[in-house]
């Protein structure tokens, strides 16, 4: 089993829709958790972190649940530039003193018009 | 604020040929680290380095070595290069290693082709 798992996708949507993503973990003692986005091409970018208590940034919201390891993330009023690669990270924290981070392999979304 | 540089952004070698791939950090930032990405296979650690003076092997080590230079640069050498190791390389960098919720930060990543 892969320590961090994503819908590759693609997810297809009209602009304007709602699509949302979910990635599971591997491993109950992770502590951190990010969106990152990678456009083709390019190197991946921080989109935001995930809180536990989860957190809205804009049209974009993100969720964390831990009983059953999964992050979310919910994008609304989808527009033609939210097309990318969506990555899921964690961090393990192996060994409790470490910023080595997980990525998932992404899920990519194409917004059509 | 340039961030994350580095360099070259694209090479083609033949196989057995050597070649060091640099990064540069301008964000005063502790910790740094080189991936590879390949199709289907998401983001790979290859080493890592906490601070100046300190490496690590991460989850793909060999073949490669790096060297931190100085609290700025860190930089990952192919001592013979194989096939293999086509792929995009990425460096990345963060405020400090042991305080779990540090995004990364990365370059634009090399693009290199082992014929």
């Amino acid at each position: 089993r892969k320590e961090v798992e994503q819908d590759p996708g693609p997810f297809n949507v009209p602009e304007g829709a709602t699509v949302a993503f979910n990635c599971t973990y591997s491993n109950s003692a992770s502590q951190s958790f990010f969106w990152y986005r990678q456009d083709c091409r390019k190197e991946p970018k921080l989109l935001m972190s995930v809180y536990s208590s989860g957190n809205e940034d804009g049209r974009f919201t993100a969720q964390l649940n831990r009983a059953s390891q999964y992050i979310s993330l919910l994008i609304r009023d989808s527009k033609l530039s939210d097309s990318a690669t969506y990555l899921c990270v964690v961090n393990p924290n192996y060994g409790g003193a470490t910023n080595k981070l997980i990525f998932g392999t992404g899920t990519l979304l194409a917004v059509q018009p | 604020n340039a961030g994350v540089t580095q360099t070259p952004k694209f090479q083609v070698l033949k196989t057995g040929q050597s070649m060091t791939l640099q990064c540069a950090q301008d964000m005063n930032h502790n910790s740094m680290y080189w991936y590879r990405q390949d199709p289907g296979m998401g983001l790979r650690l290859i080493y890592y380095s906490a601070s100046e003076g300190t490496t690590d092997k991460g989850e793909v080590p060999n073949g490669y070595n790096v060297s931190r230079l100085n609290k700025r640069e860190f930089s990952l050498r192919l001592e013979s290069a194989a096939p293999s190791q086509t792929s995009v390389y990425f460096c990345a960098s963060s405020l400090q290693i042991k305080v779990g919720n540090q995004p990364q930060h990365f370059g634009d990543g090399t693009r290199l082709s082992i014929l």
